[in-house]
């Protein structure tokens, strides 16, 4: 089975632009979840969606924002960017039937904001 | 608020010598706690979690509500087992998971 993949790999924007990534789960997985990592603030919780609905949300702005599409793919954007937003965005997929199904993580897509 | 709690930034031990990488957890309810891996140029990975009480790779971890504890155990480190470790919670009935600031183990020859 094909892992998690995440589009783009690297992403470079200025301030105040917004940004757009992407992840596609493993096939039959219908949650997704997305986490920023930092240096400072380490891995934390962004949102979780199942079947196109937002189902979980951590405590971020709302210039943080996603979707999930019908065949489960999501897309993460965040808008006005700020230097802080700087940071690893990993996503992970898992069946989402209960709480503790593995949750598989992507490589992560590398986002510098200058 | 809940918390992970990992004290060692990093962890060195040589080949063969016990290893126990420390969680602490702050949670009022009923805690799914878990362990994950990244090891050089990989992804983060699941590698146990304590509802299965399984021993992966030679790890275990056994959950201590009473000191709010969840430490990962081996008895004997090997070279291999170099990387990044995380503990998880997972709060009940959410689905969002709230990590340690992870530790570093270093396993030397």
């Amino acid at each position: 089975k094909a892992g998690v993949t995440q589009t783009p790999r690297y992403l470079i924007k200025t301030r105040g632009q917004q940004v757009t990534l992407s992840c596609s789960p493993i096939s039959g997985h219908r949650s997704v979840s997305w986490y920023q990592q930092t240096p400072g603030q380490g891995l934390q919780f962004l949102f979780e969606y199942f079947s196109e609905t937002q189902r979980n949300k951590g405590n971020f702005p709302g210039r943080f924002s996603g979707r999930q599409f019908s065949n489960s793919r999501s897309e993460m954007n965040v808008s006005t960017l700020e230097l802080g937003d700087s940071a690893l965005y990993l996503c992970a997929s898992s069946l989402g039937r209960i709480n503790t199904d593995t949750q598989y993580f992507g490589p992560g897509t590398r986002l510098t904001v200058l | 608020a809940q918390r992970v709690t990992q004290p060692e930034k990093l962890l060195s031990v040589f080949k063969g010598a016990p290893v126990e990488l420390k969680c602490n957890y702050s949670y009022s309810g009923s805690p799914e706690l878990f362990w994950y891996v990244q090891y050089s140029r990989q992804r983060l990975q699941l590698l146990l979690r304590h509802i299965s009480r399984e021993s992966i790779k030679g790890f275990t971890a056994d959950l201590n509500k009473g000191e709010t504890s969840f430490h990962l155990k081996k008895p004997f480190a090997q070279e291999e087992d170099s990387a990044m470790y995380y503990c998880a919670l997972n709060f009940t009935g959410r689905r969002a998971l709230t990590f340690g600031s992870g530790t570093r183990l270093q396993v030397q020859p």
